[in-house]
C-alpha cells in the first residue's frame, strides 16, 4: 500500500531556480494538500485542492503555484527558490470533498534553498 | 482569524509519567479538532473529536474536547520511549472546506 507518495525526498536548490515537487496517492481521495513544516510552526497550509479542478490558497501561498494533475496527483512549484522557502514540504490527502478528517500524509520533502 | 495555539512547546518526562497536552483554539464555526503524532517523518492521525465532552480513548492515550471554553487535551498514561514525538493539533472550520489549521505542536522527550 503506497498511500501518499512524494518526490524527490531532498532537493538543494540555488536562489533564483526553479522546482517542481510531485505527489500522488493512490487511495482514491478527493481531497488533496500542501504543508510546509518550519522549526517551532507546526504545518502551516500552502495549497489545497479539495477535488479534483479545483485548488485554492492556503496560510502561505506566496511564492508557490500548484497543479491538481488528475484525481491522483497535486504537485506544488517554486518559479524562483528563495532562502526562506528553506522547509519541510509534506503532501497530504482526505477522501472527503470538503470534510476536514483525516489526513493522510506523504513522508515529506526537505528543501534546501541557498 | 482561526487559530490554534498549543502548550506547552516542550516537555521532558520519564518512563512511567502521565502526561497532559493542551490545545486551545479560536474558530468561526467549529466542525472538528484533530491531534495527530510526528516522529521523524509524516504525522500519524491519532484522534478526530467533533462532541464536547466524549472522550476518546485508544490504548493509554485519550482525548477531550471542551467546546465551551475552547480547549482540547491529550493525555497519555504510563508513558514509554516510544511515545517520545511530536504532538499535533489541528483544527477544521465549516467555513474553509477541507482545510486543517495546525498548532506549533509539542515535543514530548520521555526518558528511560
Amino acid at each position: 500500500n503506497a498511500g501518499v507518495t512524494q518526490t524527490p525526498k531532498f532537493q538543494v536548490l540555488k536562489t533564483g531556480q526553479s522546482m517542481t515537487l510531485q505527489c500522488a496517492q493512490d487511495m482514491n481521495h478527493n481531497s488533496m494538500y500542501w504543508y510546509r513544516q518550519d522549526p517551532g510552526m507546526g504545518l502551516r497550509l500552502i495549497y489545497y485542492s479539495a477535488s479534483e479542478g479545483t485548488t485554492d490558497k492556503g496560510e502561505v501561498p506566496n511564492g508557490y503555484n500548484v497543479s491538481r494533475l488528475n484525481k491522483r496527483e497535486f504537485s506544488l512549484r517554486l518559479e524562483s527558490a528563495a532562502p526562506s522557502q528553506t522547509s519541510v514540504y509534506f503532501c497530504a490527502s482526505s477522501l472527503l470533498q470538503g470534510n476536514p478528517g483525516e489526513l493522510f500524509f506523504g513522508e515529506g520533502s526537505r528543501l534546501t534553498v541557498l | 482569524e482561526d487559530k490554534v495555539v498549543q502548550s506547552p512547546l516542550s516537555l521532558v518526562v520519564h518512563e512511567g509519567d502521565t502526561v497532559t497536552l493542551n490545545c486551545s483554539y479560536e474558530v468561526t464555526n467549529f466542525r472538528s479538532l484533530l491531534w495527530y503524532k510526528q516522529e521523524k517523518k509524516a504525522p500519524t492521525f491519532l484522534f478526530m473529536l467533533t462532541s464536547s465532552g466524549i472522550e476518546k480513548k485508544s490504548g493509554r492515550l485519550s482525548s477531550i474536547l471542551d467546546k465551551k471554553e475552547l480547549f482540547s487535551i491529550l493525555n497519555i498514561t504510563a508513558t514509554q520511549t516510544g511515545d517520545s514525538a511530536v504532538y499535533l493539533c489541528a483544527l477544521g472550520d465549516y467555513n474553509q472546506g477541507g482545510k486543517l489549521i495546525f498548532g506549533q505542536g509539542t515535543e514530548l522527550s520521555v526518558k528511560p
